[in-house]
């Protein structure tokens, strides 16, 4: 059974600083989604990482999948406050259109 | 556009009432998915659909059900709500055909029962 772990679950950060979420998973996956929720919102797709090396970037955050480490990463460059927001990630079991979801990483920029 | 839409968005009820939570899309997705999302849980699948006439049940399947009768709606009813479904409430859906597989989400419906 496929289990996703994030960390950490609580990030604060200053603008303008770097970081990065972590996102292991314990068995295959092949595939790794990132997604972002705002305070009383839905879930908007971020990336969609469909390979081993995959790499996505857009604006400031940049995400990395390493499937022999059941790795992905979530890096945050000069981070902004609009970036506050709750991040997961999510794997997909094989032949499954099942997503399982991480816990979530709470980010908070503070100026 | 197409979207994916929940009725309601809120909903107060009292405990051992039947509740049905709407859930509509416009994707003309195959699958659907209902999650429900409480403090240190993350998102928890509740059922699910690949067509319809299919459902399947998730790690949280007690006390609720859903049919999919067309390719558009899975409504998700709680037979007798109880204290302990309080809840956020997301309905997704995704393509079986899209490589990428990616759910999009409803807006959600937040369940009080009291």
């Amino acid at each position: 059974e496929l289990k996703v772990e994030q960390n950490p679950l609580f990030l604060s950060m200053q603008e303008g600083k770097n970081y990065t979420i972590y996102c292991n998973y314990s068995t295959t996956s092949d595939r790794l989604y990132w997604y972002r929720q705002d305070p009383g919102k839905s879930l908007e797709s971020l990336f969609v990482l469909l390979s081993n090396g995959a790499v996505k970037q857009e604006g400031r955050l940049m995400a990395s999948l390493d499937t022999k480490a059941r790795l992905s990463t979530l890096h945050i460059t000069a981070a902004v406050h609009d970036l506050s927001a709750t991040y997961f990630c999510a794997g997909r079991m094989d032949s499954s259109y099942k997503l399982i979801f991480g816990s979530g990483t709470r980010l908070l920029v503070r100026p | 556009d197409a979207e994916i839409t929940q009725s309601p968005r809120h909903k107060i009820t009292e405990t051992g009432r039947q509740v049905t939570l709407a859930c509509h899309q416009t994707w003309n997705h195959n699958n659907m998915f209902w999650y429900r999302q409480d403090l240190g849980h993350g998102l928890r699948l509740i059922h699910y659909s690949y067509g319809v006439q299919d459902t399947n049940k998730g790690e949280v399947s007690d006390g609720y059900s859903v049919s999919r009768s067309n390719t558009e709606d899975l409504p998700l009813t709680l037979e007798s709500a109880a204290s302990s479904q309080t809840s956020v409430y997301f309905c997704a859906s995704s393509g079986g055909t899209s490589l990428n597989n990616e759910q999009f989400f409803g807006p959600g419906t937040r369940l009080t029962v009291l």
